[in-house]
């Protein structure tokens, strides 16, 4: 059963950083691509960010480019966002989330599995 | 403002065939297939519909995906107070290289 255990959400200060991780299990995590999606209170689903299952290619959405990295642990199974300069509208739940298939870059928009989310509040 | 453009609510009454819009541009939906996610209250979202049409093990019958050009439309034919959750479609743009939702349509079943 293919599971998705995302971690590391809290309470940050405005300009402050934090480091989300999404644990998987049953499927070969190096295979696959990664993304994660958010969603702030009351609001819809945005992309945030996707890596490659190699890691060799990194995409992002404009609004956190130059202020969010992700990476994976191949090795730990484990996939990570590093949150730098948050703002308040960063406030989100974050979910990782992944598909069992490989393909071109138009499926870098199915997400076929999706972790419980980890919400980030960011405030003074 | 979302790059795939939703309805931000539908509704129908149970057992009413209910359509879903979500247009977009030749940079994704024009070249890029559409995957629908369903949300409902206070859970993760869940696979819909994958590549414009195809539905995953488990879903019910009762939805159906389709394109043409750069719109996409998700039908839900009858309809069940079950299905009360938000919609959401997405898909790669090529020219922002990157993952485009649309704002979400909240349907209701009256």
């Amino acid at each position: 059963e293919v599971q998705l255990l995302e971690s590391g959400g809290g309470l940050v200060q405005p300009g402050g950083s934090l480091r989300l991780s999404c644990a998987g299990s049953g499927f070969t995590f190096s295979t696959y691509a990664m993304s994660w999606v958010r969603q702030a209170p009351g609001k819809g689903l945005e992309w945030v960010s996707a890596i490659s299952g190699s890691s060799g290619s990194t995409y992002y959405a404009d609004s956190v480019k130059g202020r969010f990295t992700i990476s994976r642990d191949n090795s730990k199974n484990t996939l990570y966002l590093q949150m730098n300069s948050l703002r308040a509208e960063d406030t989100a739940v974050y979910y990782c989330a992944t598909r069992l298939r490989l393909g071109d870059l138009s499926l870098y928009s199915l997400f076929e599995y999706w972790g419980q989310g980890t919400l980030v509040t960011v405030s003074s | 403002q979302s790059v795939l453009t939703q309805p931000p609510s539908a509704s129908g009454t149970p057992g009413q065939r209910v359509t879903i819009s979500c247009s977009g541009s030749s940079s994704n939906i024009g070249s890029n297939s559409v995957n629908w996610y369903q949300q409902l209250p206070g859970t993760a979202p869940k696979l819909l519909i994958k590549s414009n049409n195809q539905r995953p093990p488990g879903v019910p019958d009762r939805f159906s995906g389709s394109k043409s050009g750069t719109s996409a439309s998700l039908a839900i034919s009858g309809l069940q107070s079950e299905d009360e959750a938000d919609y959401y479609c997405a898909a790669w743009d090529g020219s922002l290289n990157g993952v485009v939702f649309g704002g979400g349509t909240k349907l209701t079943a009256l």
